[in-house]
């Protein structure tokens, strides 16, 4: 399968808690990215982190990369109902710079 | 970040017709355009990866003739869905990434709906 995977596929949770997303991937990287969708809307790109870092922060975003265990994992703390949409992961792979999305994650977030 | 624009955003067509659907990037040189396909409820596929002035590389299971990309210049690539059917009509999303630069830009994307 080109695709990477994501756990978990849905996630629903009060506001104010955190949400903690993974990603794995399968081969070597240049980067992996995070991306955020709306339903039926295009992409938001979130955070990028590189194959050499291993986290990184953004606001209320933590991602965290492990190369060693190929996996990603993106933390949005205090969450708010916009939170609410698909996150994917997009691994960029080494030699020829293809970006291969993850299954996704469908995040509900409660008011 | 960088800008790239994708036309149009929404569409109609009916089916046996063909749809052109537009990737630029606005300001920077695109040397790599990648086209995805979304379906309801589900992840980006990679259709294919075009360099500019050459043909593109399709995925596994992607009919080439069926899709036709087009890369003639650094800022534009297109996507024409040839006798489109209704099992075509899906979200379609671009993205492009300059020389030596190791991120993508996405457009906006474009919902397909054949009747």
């Amino acid at each position: 399968s080109q695709q990477g995977e994501e756990d978990p596929q849905a996630l629903s949770i009060q506001e104010g808690e955190n949400a903690t997303m993974n990603c794995s991937y399968k081969t070597s990287i240049n980067n992996l990215q995070w991306y955020r969708q709306n339903s039926g809307r295009g992409l938001v790109h979130l955070i990028l982190i590189r194959s050499n870092e291993r986290e990184k922060h953004s606001g209320r975003l933590r991602v965290t990369l492990d190369t060693s265990k190929k996996s990603s994992s993106l933390l949005i703390t205090a969450s708010r109902a916009a939170d609410t949409a698909s996150y994917f992961c997009a691994t960029e792979h080494t030699g020829g710079f293809k970006t291969i999305f993850g299954a996704g994650t469908r995040l509900f977030v409660k008011a | 970040g960088a800008v790239v624009s994708q036309h149009p955003s929404r569409v109609i067509c009916k089916s046996g017709t063909s749809v052109k659907i537009e990737c630029r990037s606005l300001d920077f040189q695109a040397t790599t355009m990648f086209w995805y396909r979304q379906f309801p409820k589900k992840s980006l596929m990679l259709m294919a990866t075009s360099n500019e002035g050459s043909k593109a590389t399709y995925e596994q299971g992607v009919e080439k003739d069926k899709f036709l990309i087009n890369h003639a210049s650094l800022t534009l690539s297109t996507l024409t869905v040839t006798s489109a059917h209704p099992e075509d009509s899906s979200f379609y999303i671009c993205s492009a990434s300059g020389r030596g630069g190791t991120e993508a830009f996405f457009g906006q994307g474009t919902r397909l709906t054949v009747v």
